[in-house]
């Protein structure tokens, strides 16, 4: 079974608009990083939050960590077509040595 | 300007075939690995390797070989090819090879294998 899961498969939204996308997992961790995918890419980072921290944010992005429930969100405001992309969570597994991903929460943002 | 270059960017191979999917970073890292993507399941981590030595092993298949010529050099050779390696494989590199890394990835290569 996977250590980290997003709770949903896919989320549409229209520009302007919030979404938020949701991650749990099954370890303890030293930190979780939320990575996005678009299509023809590979995966790229979009925070880094440690087990220490409960919100970090980067420009139009919330990251929130709850080390009791072993939970994780990602929140994006105000969307534009171009946040359209699979999101992920990761964990850290093997003292670190790898990143262990979910299974990606499909974000649409349409005009 | 890509940091991390994988080549060839798609790759269609005949099943028993063995081939080599190349990669090369330039981020002055020093841990690389490959992941590979399926439609059947998430990214997956296949190995890592820190200074030019195999550190992490996850993929059970010994058709799967690494080989690292250069401290910026992580090439994948898959020998037997078989349908079910079909996927997309991502190179990454990190920094270091420790929790809390920001992990960069590839642009993949896409092998299909019929």
């Amino acid at each position: 079974s996977q250590l980290a899961e997003e709770n949903l498969w896919a989320l549409s939204v229209h520009e302007g608009e919030s979404v938020t996308v949701n991650c749990s997992y099954k370890t303890s961790i030293t930190a979780l990083q939320w990575y996005r995918q678009k299509s023809g890419e590979g995966p790229a980072q979009l925070i880094l939050i440690r087990s220490n921290e409960r919100e970090k944010r980067n420009g139009r992005l919330r990251a929130t960590l709850d080390t009791s429930s072993q939970s994780s969100s990602l929140s994006i405001t105000a969307t534009r077509c171009e946040d359209t992309a699979v999101y992920f969570c990761a964990t850290d597994a093997w003292g670190g040595r790898a990143l262990i991903f979910g299974t990606g929460t499909t974000v649409s943002v349409s005009p | 300007d890509p940091k991390i270059i994988q080549k060839p960017k798609y790759l269609v191979a005949v099943t028993g075939s063995e081939k080599i999917l190349i990669c090369e970073q330039y981020l002055g890292h020093n841990a690389m690995y490959w992941y590979r993507q399926s439609a059947k399941k998430p990214l997956e981590f296949m190995f890592s390797y820190s200074y030019q030595k195999l550190m992490d092993n996850q993929t059970a298949s010994s058709r799967f070989q690494p080989q690292s010529s250069k401290k910026n050099h992580l090439d994948l050779q898959i020998t037997a090819l078989k349908p079910d390696d079909s996927a997309t494989y991502f190179c990454a590199s990190s920094q270091e090879r420790q929790g809390g890394t920001e992990v960069f990835f590839g642009k993949g290569t896409r092998l299909t294998v019929v």
